[in-house]
């Protein structure tokens, strides 16, 4: 089945640019979504299909996908955004498509 | 404002079964794709199963296909997951989660607040 490879970890200071990555073999011919969740609330969409925001996410939050590497890029980093980010795809050629990141722990210093 | 209201997480042995609900509201049901997530304690989210928005499709995670069984009451605007044959490693707060689209590929575009099951003797 597909893996999606997502550091463990990825630690910003404040008003700083967070870069968290998603690995996976030719993952740029694949959609990405990715999602933040903070402990106790509900997962929220940040983006979809590599690069597009739902509404309500901010400009801030924004994404691209080539090669074997989706990124998810945070700008002008917040307190209130300290989560684990996950990336996801829909792998159409397996019988189990549904695939996760493991997740990156983003923490704001 | 869409809301997903998950029920049925509980205390269950091993060998047991439970069925989970998500009672969904504020979006047309039937025009929309759903799955279940799941979180194990101090793990990443998993994704579980999913369920075209006709009921006509279900998509299983390895790790449960041929225990757990995904269902939709359209007319009920109700999403379902039988679960049978529970492993301690089944143990995890289980999400509902309305797709973007009626059918794959998906994302998930709104997610309940979760309901935990737990599975040991």
């Amino acid at each position: 089945s597909y893996v999606l490879t997502q550091p463990p970890s990825v630690s910003v200071a404040p008003g700083q640019t967070a870069t968290l990555t998603c690995g996976g073999n030719h993952i740029g011919r694949k959609s990405v979504h990715w999602y933040q969740h903070r402990p106790g609330q509900a997962p929220i969409l940040v983006i979809y299909e590599d690069r597009d925001r739902p509404s309500g996410i901010p400009e801030r939050f924004s994404g691209s996908n080539s090669g074997d590497t989706a990124t998810l890029t945070i700008n002008w980093v917040g307190a209130g955004d300290e989560a684990d980010y996950y990336c996801q795809v829909w792998d159409t050629s397996s019988d189990h498509p549904g695939v996760f990141g493991g997740g990156t722990k983003l923490t704001v210093l | 404002e869409v809301q997903l209201l998950e029920s049925g997480g509980s205390l269950v042995q091993p060998g047991g079964s439970l069925r989970l609900s998500c009672e969904a509201s504020a979006f047309i049901f039937n025009k929309y794709a759903m799955a279940w997530v799941r979180q194990a304690p101090g793990k990443g989210l998993e994704w579980v199963s999913a369920i075209s928005a006709s009921g006509g499709s279900t998509y299983y995670a390895a790790s449960v296909q041929g225990r757990f069984i995904i269902s939709r009451d359209n007319s009920k605007n109700t999403l379902y997951l039988q679960m049978n044959s529970l492993r301690a490693d089944d143990t995890a707060v289980y999400y509902c989660a309305k797709a973007r689209r009626p059918q794959p590929p998906l994302s998930f575009d709104f997610w309940g607040q979760g309901t935990l099951l737990t599975v040991s003797s």
